[in-house]
């Protein structure tokens, strides 16, 4: 049982370039989100999903895009990369058969950075 | 005003002390309260869980909520340096429906040897 696994680790991208972020989950969750935290900022969320085919933007969505069209999978696009989003991602996933939603269980993290 | 309000810090303590990490906030709708530890390029990882007023204890770790001060406390007793991390408070309207998370920004411990 591997929980939450996130690719790539690290990433250095040059402006404008795009990229997607992978997260998958083997815990069989319905919930999946994606946080930013930046240093000294917290959790900022992007984009979240409550099962394959519904996604819904979190506090910060500009400039990204995610699908869901598996349980397991949640992947995070970024199209035009800008310095500004330079940070580090997380991918989450939450609710065990029988659980509360909020028990979340998060990814390792990517380290994004745009040049 | 800020949802949450968490003093980032740093915090330095030695081997064996209390410590004791603090978070504030406005919603008065909230009603469950996390603590995850989050160690150096690592993901957070739950620590403590509590639903409304009351305290909660786990080995070391002590988690209290008071609602009317809203106000929510961490206590770590026989501080280990394996307690160096930054915590982050985190917490939400209501179980199951409600799965949004707020987190507080982070209070990074140390503990020295």
């Amino acid at each position: 049982n591997a929980g939450v696994t996130q690719t790539p680790k690290f990433r250095i991208l040059k402006i404008g370039q795009s990229m997607t972020l992978q997260c998958t989950q083997d815990m069989n969750h319905n919930y999946m989100y994606w946080y930013r935290q930046d240093p000294g900022m917290g959790l900022k969320l992007i984009y979240y999903s409550v099962g394959a085919g519904i996604t819904d933007k979190g506090e910060v969505p500009n400039g990204y895009n995610v699908s869901r069209s598996t349980t397991e999978d949640f992947p995070l696009r970024l199209e035009l990369a800008a310095p500004s989003q330079t940070s580090v991602y997380f991918c989450a996933s939450s609710s065990p058969p029988g659980g509360l939603a909020d028990t979340q269980y998060f990814g390792p993290g990517t380290r994004l950075t745009v040049l | 005003q800020k949802e949450v309000e968490q003093d980032p810090g740093p915090l330095s303590v030695p081997e064996g002390a209390i410590v004791s990490l603090n978070c504030t906030y406005s919603n008065s709708a909230f009603q469950y309260f996390m603590w995850y530890r989050q160690y150096s390029r690592k993901g957070p990882e739950l620590l403590m869980y509590t639903y409304s007023s009351g305290n909660k204890e786990d080995g070391r770790f002590t988690a209290q909520v008071d609602k009317s001060s809203k106000y929510i406390s961490l206590f770590i007793r026989d501080s280990q340096p394996s307690d160096s991390a930054t915590y982050l408070c985190a917490m939400s309207t209501s179980g199951g429906s409600n799965y949004k998370l707020t987190f507080g920004k982070g209070t990074l411990l140390t503990v020295n040897p």
